[in-house]
């Protein structure tokens, strides 16, 4: 059963501390996106990665940290510097070049 | 900056009544556009997408958007709502690089 998978899929934490949210793929795509929706602002990017072993910032990275080590997987780390971390989380993947991008069912993260 | 607006943040709308939800890009170059849907506790998925070609594109669940090059917009539209299309929707336009930028969202609330 083809897809991305995201865990889990509520998940709180205290202020100060740091969080990873997982996000893998079984699509065999090379490129994956993390995005952060908020109520009435829609998706932000957060970072993404066209390949193994390279991201890039998006519009809202501060805050984050990513890995890429393996195709399949690209964990993003809610660190204690971001400022306004409870959101809901989505991550998505790609064909490379493509532009239609699939997209896993979410995290809640929710900082007290 | 390229920016995608959606001008309804929140419609309510009865069983069979007709939909539109705006939505207005900003950028000069090659446009890809997308709406996505995202149903109550459900993945964000894809409604319908445009590339090239015939300006009006229809997707699923009897979801059709034109294009209109000259008013920059690429409208979504239904002709007969139902209680299932309750959901909130996304305008999407592709940058360069593969990101996907996306609109504030539109919340839509159908009545029985």
């Amino acid at each position: 059963d083809g897809g991305i998978t995201q865990s889990p899929k509520y998940l709180f934490r205290k202020e100060g501390q740091n969080v990873t949210l997982s996000c893998e793929q079984n699509l065999n795509h090379d490129a994956m996106y993390w995005y952060r929706q908020d109520p009435g602002q829609g998706l932000r990017l957060i970072y993404y990665s066209q390949i193994v072993n390279d991201f890039q910032k998006g519009d809202i990275a501060e805050g984050y940290s990513v890995s890429r080590e393996k195709k399949e997987s690209f964990p993003l780390t809610v660190t204690s510097a971001q400022k306004n971390p409870t959101a809901f989380y989505l991550c998505a993947s790609s064909i490379a070049g493509a532009p239609e991008q699939y997209f896993g069912p979410g995290t809640r993260l929710t900082v007290t | 900056a390229q920016s995608v607006s959606q001008h309804n943040h929140h419609v309510i709308l009865s069983e069979a009544a007709s939909l539109e939800l705006g939505c207005n890009y900003s950028y000069g170059g090659t446009v890809n556009l997308f709406w996505y849907v995202q149903y109550p506790g459900q993945h964000l998925q894809l409604l319908l997408k445009y590339f090239s070609g015939d300006p009006l594109v229809k997707g699923i669940k009897g979801f059709e958007a034109e294009f209109i090059k000259s008013k920059f917009s690429f409208n979504l539209r239904k002709p007969s709502v139902q209680w299932s299309d309750t959901a909130e929707y996304f305008c999407a336009s592709k940058m360069q690089g593969g990101k996907l930028i996306f609109g504030q969202g539109t919340e839509l609330s159908v009545k029985p």
